[in-house]
């Protein structure tokens, strides 16, 4: 166990709303990253964070942002959500070896309508 | 840039048999390379990884996987198939040289039949 903790677990809502998902870890780990899951795709990275206030863009980051004000908490945030943004989001952190496996929570699965 | 492919989206054996799921990667650089595992409506779980040495890498409930350099392949493996191990499967790898970004391929079912 991870101790990743991730909310909401699943979210509906409209087009043009904003929407907010967090992630909370309990082991003090420098990195996270947030990722999206859709069929086909495999994940793609959004964005991640190396430490507090300190984050940066993956590969699929347009029409999202971040903010890791704290070291426990990684929050990824819709300013205005799209149909094309319902996925399920993934948090992760990475472990402390050098290979720098990551573990993940249980995911977000969000719906745009 | 890096990048893995999972030439197949499913794969189909039968309780006992033999599974491989297959993986290419392309980095520019040493790779680290993963196989994660994920059940219906859980997160991904940490299955094995090669960072170097021994080509052949044994990890959780059984799996093994092999490395080939010179093919750029990381194949699952289990000798044996269980029921259980009807799961996506997700391959990742990382250049030694890129400090934060892990690239993952896009999945394969395995669905073991009894």
């Amino acid at each position: 166990d991870a101790g990743i903790t991730q909310s909401p677990r699943h979210k509906v809502t409209e087009t043009g709303t904003p929407v907010t998902l967090r992630c909370h870890q309990t082991e003090n780990h420098r990195y996270m990253y947030w990722y999206r899951q859709d069929p086909g795709h495999g994940l793609r990275l959004i964005h991640y964070s190396y430490g507090v206030k300190d984050t940066d863009k993956g590969e699929v980051s347009d029409g999202y942002s971040v903010s890791r004000s704290k070291t426990e908490d990684f929050l990824l945030t819709l300013e205005s959500a799209t149909s094309s943004q319902t996925s399920v989001y993934f948090c992760a952190i990475r472990g402390d070896s050098d290979t720098g496996e990551l573990f993940f929570g249980e995911g977000s699965r969000l719906t745009v309508l | 840039a890096q990048s893995v492919a999972q030439p197949e989206d499913q794969v189909n054996v039968a309780e006992g048999n033999p599974l491989t799921v297959k993986c290419t990667y392309s980095v520019s650089g040493n790779p680290y390379l993963f196989w994660y595992v994920q059940y219906p409506n859980r997160g991904l779980q940490f299955l094995l990884k090669y960072i170097t040495g021994d080509n052949l890498v044994k990890g959780s409930y059984g799996f093994e996987a092999e490395f080939n350099k010179s093919q750029t392949s990381f194949h699952l493996k289990k000798p044996s198939a269980l029921v259980s191990d009807s799961a996506l499967y997700f391959c990742a790898v990382r250049d030694q040289e890129n400090d934060y970004k892990l690239s993952f391929g896009a999945g394969t079912t395995v669905t073991v039949r009894a």
